[in-house]
C-alpha cells in the first residue's frame, strides 16, 4: 500500500538547536511529497512541496526538506529551533495523475523548549 | 487561514440528529475538500469537489453528503447513518491543475451528545 510515515509521535528539542521531522515515503512512480504545520484547534499551513527538480526544498518560515530518492525519505529540518515552532507537522503526498487528493501521514508533534 | 471560513467552530448534535458544516472560500479556487481529523490518525479525506456541480467520494464518506451549487461554497452535512461522528472536520481548497497546495479553513470541532 502506498503510504507515507511518520515514525516518531512526538519530537522535543531546544529553543536554537538545529531540528528534523523525519518523514518516509512508499509510493510508487515520482512522489509528490508535502509538508503541513497545525498550531492547536486551528487549519493547516502548507510549508513546503517536492514536485521535481532539486532535492532541497525551501520553505515558509525558515523550514527546508530534502528529498533522499535512495532513502525514500523527505525529512522537515530547520537550521535554529524556536518555541512559536512548537506544533503539529504532517507529511503529506499526491499521486502521480492524483491531481491535488492530498494523503496524509499520522503526524508528529514536535516541542520546542527553552 | 486564508480565505476559507468554517462555521460554526464548535458544534454540538444529539444522536440521531444530522448537522450542516459550512464551508466558504473567496479565494476563486475550483476544488474544494472536506477532510476529518481524529487524535494520532492524520487527516482523512471525507469528499472533494473539483468543479462546481461536483464531487467525488474520498477515503471515508460513509454517513457523509456534500452539495456544490457553488463555487464558493461547500457544505457537508453529517448523518446520523455516521456511527462516530464526534471529531474535528477541516475544509480546504486548492487551484486545479496538478499538485497545488491546498489552503485549509480554522475547523469545526464536532461532539455528539
Amino acid at each position: 500500500a502506498q503510504s507515507v510515515a511518520q515514525p516518531e509521535d512526538q519530537v522535543n528539542v531546544a529553543e536554537g538547536n538545529p531540528l528534523t521531522v523525519k518523514c518516509t515515503y512508499s509510493v510508487s512512480g515520482n512522489p509528490y511529497l508535502f509538508w503541513y504545520v497545525q498550531y492547536p484547534n486551528r487549519g493547516l499551513q502548507f510549508l513546503l512541496k517536492y514536485i521535481t527538480g532539486d532535492n532541497l526544498v525551501k520553505g515558509s518560515y525558515g523550514f527546508e526538506a530534502e528529498f533522499n530518492k535512495s532513502q525514500t525519505s523527505f525529512h522537515l529540518k530547520k537550521p535554529s529551533a524556536l518555541v512559536s515552532d512548537s506544533a503539529l507537522y504532517f507529511c503529506a503526498y499526491i499521486l502521480t495523475g492524483g491531481g491535488n487528493k492530498l494523503t496524509f501521514g499520522t503526524g508528529t508533534q514536535l516541542k520546542v523548549e527553552l | 487561514d486564508g480565505g476559507i471560513t468554517q462555521s460554526p467552530k464548535y458544534l454540538f448534535r444529539k444522536e440521531g440528529q444530522n448537522v450542516t458544516l459550512s464551508c466558504e472560500q473567496n479565494l476563486n479556487h475550483d476544488a474544494m475538500y472536506w477532510y476529518r481529523q481524529d487524535p494520532g490518525q492524520g487527516l482523512r479525506l471525507i469528499y472533494y469537489s473539483q468543479i462546481v456541480n461536483d464531487f467525488q467520494k474520498g477515503d471515508i464518506a460513509e454517513g457523509y453528503s456534500v452539495s456544490r451549487e457553488k463555487k464558493e461554497s461547500f457544505p457537508l452535512t453529517v448523518t446520523s447513518a455516521q456511527k462516530n461522528p464526534t471529531a474535528f472536520y477541516l475544509c480546504a481548497s486548492s487551484r486545479t491543475g496538478a499538485y497545488n497546495e491546498q489552503f485549509f479553513g480554522p475547523g469545526t470541532r464536532l461532539t455528539v451528545l
